[in-house]
């Protein structure tokens, strides 16, 4: 079983609409990073958490370090926001990272 | 800042070349990352260094890679000799120590080994 699973594993939603990406782990962590990588390869760190709920424009991320998950929602969706979403842990104090899979939304005008 | 800059951003070799792939972090950070990018495996952390002191290579392959960083603005991944299943995206990614702060990468060397 891997350490990080992400779902769904693709996903695709009309413009506009609300999106939710979740991510589960097994191992205990010192911060949780989401990333978004666009058709092309470029990686862009959204967030970084350890604890609670973070806002960025239309982009939230939450955390519930007790059920070891986390959360990333996009308001109003838009086709711009197609790309893969990848969460990954990092364990000890700056260490090293364990990605999940990933997570392709598409989202049609 | 010019963000973390990888060099070459694509490159193809014939099997038993050997090839270097080129990182500048961004100044300032003092963690470096090397890591590599397959549609199997997805993204492995590779080896990471703090101060330009490497921390963790238990990700490095095999004997075949190797990385350096001789200094705060530069690093290398070195792979010889190659192979085709060397093929893969590399990305380099830094980061400054402070809590809280996020991981940049570079835009990754496409590296295709026939």
């Amino acid at each position: 079983k891997n350490e990080v699973e992400q779902s769904p594993q693709n996903l695709t939603a009309q413009e506009g609409e609300f999106i939710t990406i979740n991510c589960s782990y097994s191992v205990g962590i010192s911060a949780l990073h989401w990333l978004q990588q666009h058709p092309g390869g470029g990686i862009v760190s959204l967030f970084m958490l350890s604890s609670g709920k973070k806002k960025h424009g239309r982009l939230i991320a939450t955390i519930n370090i007790q059920e070891k998950h986390s959360s990333l929602h996009i308001t109003a969706s838009h086709p711009r926001d197609s790309a893969v979403y990848i969460c990954a842990v990092g364990r000890g104090s700056q260490g090293n990272l364990i990605f999940g899979k990933g997570t392709k939304l598409s989202v049609k005008p | 800042d010019a963000g973390v800059i990888q060099s070459p951003r694509h490159e193809v070799t014939e099997m038993g070349q050997e090839v270097t792939l080129r990182c500048k972090p961004i100044s300032g950070h003092d963690y470096l990352f090397w890591y590599r990018q397959t549609m199997m495996r997805g993204l492995e952390l590779l080896i990471y260094f703090n101060n330009n002191v490497p921390i963790d290579d238990s990700g490095m392959p095999e004997d075949r890679f190797s990385a350096k960083m001789p200094n705060a603005s530069f690093s290398t991944l070195k792979i010889q000799p190659s192979e085709p299943r060397d093929s893969a995206v590399y990305f380099c990614a830094s980061k400054a120590t402070a809590p809280g702060t996020i991981i940049y990468f570079g835009e990754g060397s496409w590296l295709t080994v026939v």
